[in-house]
């Protein structure tokens, strides 16, 4: 059973452009976290997220996590090639039970 | 902080043979760690959750006797591919959680590319 579904799974862009990246569940989470991992590598701890409604920033990067804590955003300003790789988002529920999304495989063209 | 090693990093084995594939959390201690595999492109496949001192938790359809986990201290785990076959060639990524922290974030080794002949 995936209990987090992300949209896109794909997504080819050009630099400058902005995006958004969905992580989407029917469960409630304590925290959710985003990481980032590039090819060869492992996936790297870019924010955690863990009251409804949060917003967090981290440079061009902003995240926010749904009001009922079952859903979460990644927004892109002006990407840039070195934004390209997975995105993966994970919850932790109120068991402790951790969970990763499907992943969102992000291409910015220079 | 939260640095997590993990050797080799990249290992090509005939069919048949072990591989032992380490884990190291190098400045905080780690009462758990995980191990995932990894296709392309794709997102991590829990294989099992390791605790200090005690027996892994294996996931579903993951054989036990196959891949060997052992935590042995507070910040080392290994994972033994036991008799690989092709089909075992994976990335496998090794994680711990740092449970001084408030949320329990999991931190990534750089992971191990296993490939059986």
């Amino acid at each position: 059973t995936q209990l987090l579904e992300q949209s896109p799974q794909f997504l080819s862009i050009q630099e400058g452009e902005n995006l958004t990246v969905y992580c989407n569940s029917s469960s409630v989470f304590s925290s959710l976290q985003w990481y980032r991992q590039e090819p060869g590598e492992g996936p790297v701890l870019l924010v955690t997220v863990v009251t409804g409604g949060e917003v967090k920033k981290l440079k061009r990067l902003t995240f926010q996590f749904g009001d009922a804590r079952k859903d979460s955003s990644l927004h892109i300003t002006a990407a840039q090639p070195g934004d390209t790789g997975l995105y993966l988002c994970a919850g932790e529920d109120t068991g402790n039970q951790f969970y990763f999304g499907t992943g969102t495989s992000l291409t910015v063209i220079p | 902080g939260a640095v997590v090693s993990q050797h080799p990093s990249r290992v090509i084995c005939k069919s048949g043979t072990s591989v032992k594939i380490e884990c190291r959390s190098l400045d905080f201690q780690a009462t758990t760690m995980f191990w995932y595999r990894q296709f392309p492109k794709k997102s991590l496949m829990l294989m099992a959750t390791s605790n200090e001192g005690s027996k892994a938790t294996y996931e579903q359809g993951v054989e036990k006797d196959k891949f060997l986990i052992n935590h042995a201290s507070l910040t080392l785990s290994t994972l033994t591919v036991t008799s690989a076959h092709p089909e075992d060639s994976s990335f496998y990524i090794c994680s711990a959680r740092d449970g001084s922290t408030n949320y329990n974030e999991q931190f990534f080794g750089p992971g191990t590319r296993l490939t059986v002949l």
